[in-house]
């Protein structure tokens, strides 16, 4: 089975902080994705990553960076963490071309900012 | 933007009942995508129709696709308490991977 994990599953920061939030899979996948969830607004991606060194804007990237250094870890970045990015941080990965492939997610991380 | 618009939002039907979701969307597709999400937990992947498939079975599940009316339908039958989950739709919007999903539905099986 794919295995995606978050580092953390709760995290708390305060305003102003540099964030890091890490994902690793364990499948060779090529595709990597971070997503933020907010109630009623579901899922919204930020970034995704197709290959080493690659990474594309999703619909919500300011505020934002991504590092993708080797091909299982997808690193998400708050460079100045804000309170309005308090929410749920959920990573996925994907094999192949194209949008048939299933997502796979991680756990997610909770993410409080103070 | 959002793609999806599932209908309804909340759902809560007793044990061995049929539960059926909706999703709108508003582009067209190559294909759609049905996930579930336990409280706390990530998504996971149910069921994948293609734009030229009208209907798919997986287990418990049926989900239709109707690209005319861009809308699909998914059909959980004989419910039981271990579907309590939210449920989303996602839409391939173009380029590589990229899906979007829609706000999902929330349904609770009562036992």
């Amino acid at each position: 089975d794919v295995k995606v994990t978050q580092s953390s599953r709760y995290l708390v920061k305060r305003t102003g902080e540099k964030v890091f939030l890490e994902c690793v899979q364990d499948m060779d996948h090529e595709n990597m994705f971070w997503y933020r969830q907010d109630p009623g607004l579901g899922l919204r991606l930020i970034y995704f990553s197709y290959d080493v060194k690659m990474k594309e804007k999703g619909d919500i990237p300011e505020g934002y960076s991504v590092s993708r250094e080797k091909k299982e870890r997808f690193s998400l970045i708050l460079e100045s963490a804000s309170t309005n990015q308090t929410s749920m941080y959920l990573c996925a990965s994907s094999s192949g071309q194209g949008s048939y492939q299933p997502q796979h997610f991680g756990d997610g991380t909770r993410l409080s900012i103070l | 933007s959002q793609q999806g618009e599932e209908d309804p939002q909340a759902l809560s039907i007793q044990e061995g009942e049929n539960a059926t979701m909706n999703c709108s969307y508003k582009t067209s597709i190559n294909n759609l995508q049905w996930y579930r999400q336990n409280s706390g937990r990530g998504l996971v992947h149910l069921i994948l129709i293609r734009s030229n498939e009208r209907e798919k079975h997986s287990g418990r599940l049926r989900v239709t696709l109707d690209t005319s009316k861009k809308s699909s339908s998914l059909l959980i039958t004989a419910s039981r308490a271990a579907d309590t989950a939210s449920y989303f739709c996602a839409t391939d919007s173009g380029g590589y991977q990229k899906v979007t999903f829609g706000t999902g539905t929330k349904l609770q099986v009562i036992p």
